[in-house]
């Protein structure tokens, strides 16, 4: 089955400093790739949709200075957390669409990340 | 985006079918019905998809009304290890098109 792999599974960092987190489709490539992060007991909430070559779109409240994206290639995308105060500490997930549109979303086994 | 509303939470004892129903009354022509697992601090781990009908896969079933409205996945013989969020969503395949989540279903299965 289609498997996305997301690295690193879990970063603790200091305020100030970046975090970048990165997630590649092993065996599918993927056009579309989106970023979610979930709080203690919340569901996942949509960061941004990446495309590969393409800027990603943000939703409304996330700042895209501070989470960048980056969709290099049809199997990776990066998601830069730039001077991470200790309110950005979350689960952060990302998601593959394969090019192939009958096939469901594949998620990442996400990332935690901590800042002290 | 069609929105989704199952309930919050379930109980139920080990070795019993489960049946989550979902509720998406503005489901599109194109929308695809999706179910995902999740335990903590994991990422949602697909279930089964459908259109319409009736799905069945090796660990679930997916039952579709003629409407579409609404759909229920059933899960028969639960055990401790399916103790998890499941979450329902609508939407479909192509593109952009990103999968919203609700607040999903907590179940929990008891021995």
């Amino acid at each position: 089955g289609a498997v996305v792999s997301q690295h690193p599974s879990r970063v603790i960092c200091k305020s100030g400093t970046s975090v970048k987190i990165e997630c590649r489709s092993l065996d599918f490539q993927a056009t579309t790739m989106f970023w979610y992060r979930q709080f203690p007991k919340q569901s996942l909430m949509l960061m941004a949709t990446s495309n590969e070559g393409s800027k990603a779109t943000y939703e409304q409240g996330v700042e895209k200075d501070k989470f960048l994206i980056n969709h290099a290639s049809l199997t990776l995308s990066t998601l830069t957390v730039t001077s991470a105060h200790p309110e950005d500490s979350s689960f952060y997930i990302c998601s593959a669409r394969p090019t192939d549109y009958n096939s469901p979303l594949h998620f990442g086994n996400g990332t935690r990340l901590t800042v002290t | 985006l069609a929105k989704t509303t199952q309930p919050i939470s379930m109980d139920s004892y080990e070795g019993q079918e489960v049946n989550i129903t979902c509720s998406h009354n503005n489901i599109a022509t194109n929308d695809y019905i999706t179910w995902y697992q999740q335990f903590p601090s994991q990422g949602p781990r697909f279930i089964i998809q459908g259109y319409k009908t009736k799905v069945t896969n090796e660990v679930a079933s997916l039952f579709i009304p003629a409407d579409r409205k609404s759909s229920t996945l059933s899960l028969p013989r639960v055990s401790l290890s399916d103790t998890a969020v499941y979450y329902c969503l609508v939407g479909d395949n192509s593109g952009n098109t990103p999968l919203v989540f609700g607040k999903g279903t907590r179940l929990s299965v008891i021995a």
